[in-house]
């Protein structure tokens, strides 16, 4: 059974550019929650999908966005990129949501914004 | 508001035990989880905990205690592939849904 899969795994982009990262959950998975990890923050939660319809969203500006598909696949988006946004983008899927629902994370898209 | 505290840093012995604490308080709590970290790795699940009590599995153990908004993880026979970032995260009751709070990890390293 395949894992959850991330693309791209790297990527350098500059300040005021724009930046897709795309997720593809295990099969039968419909939740998809995307985190933002940082050496200083730790893990912070950016949103999470479900059945197409974002279930929550963290304390993120709306620079943050991101999208589910019919197949459950996801995407999230940052709009003019900053320094700060330099992180490990971490997508995790799930059977379902809340409760006991253990999430899978992927690898990750590390982001370098100079 | 939400805060979960665990330990930076921790150093311990191959075949040794270790335990990693965790706290936290929170509006609700609706579950408790463990994830191992290696670097440049994916968070992998350990455990989840929603009662007190404890749970075994394996090498490793996780204890929740609602009262005192307390946990552990406890890993015993410490091998060296132990050495890696240890998450504890508390699902939010509030909405429900996937949202984990994470604290910021407790990174282990276990020496020879």
């Amino acid at each position: 059974k395949a894992g959850v899969t991330q693309t791209p795994r790297y990527l350098i982009k500059t300040r005021g550019q724009q930046v897709t990262l795309s997720c593809s959950p295990i099969s039968g998975h419909r939740s998809v929650s995307w985190y933002q990890q940082t050496p200083g923050q730790g893990l912070q939660f950016l949103f999470e999908y479900f059945s197409e319809t974002q279930r929550n969203k963290g304390n993120f500006p709306g620079r943050f966005s991101g999208r589910q598909f019919s197949n459950s696949r996801s995407e999230m988006n940052v709009s003019t990129l900053e320094l700060g946004d330099s992180a490990l983008y971490l997508c995790a899927s799930s059977l379902f949501t809340g409760g006991a629902g253990e999430l899978f994370f992927g690898e990750g898209s590390r982001l370098t914004v100079l | 508001g939400q805060n979960i505290d665990q330990p930076t840093e921790m150093t311990a012995t191959e075949g040794a035990i270790v335990q990693i604490n965790c706290t936290y308080q929170t509006s609700g709590f609706n579950g408790l989880f463990w994830y191992q970290q290696h670097a440049g790795e994916a968070p992998t699940f350990l455990s989840y905990n929603v009662l007190d009590g404890l749970e075994e599995k394996g090498r490793f153990s996780s204890f929740l205690s609602r009262s005192k908004g307390y946990s552990y993880l406890l890993l015993k026979e410490l091998q060296m592939k132990d050495s890696a970032s240890y998450l504890c995260a508390v699902r939010d009751i509030v909405s429900n849904t996937g949202k984990l709070i994470f604290g910021q990890g407790t990174t282990l390293q276990v020496k020879p």
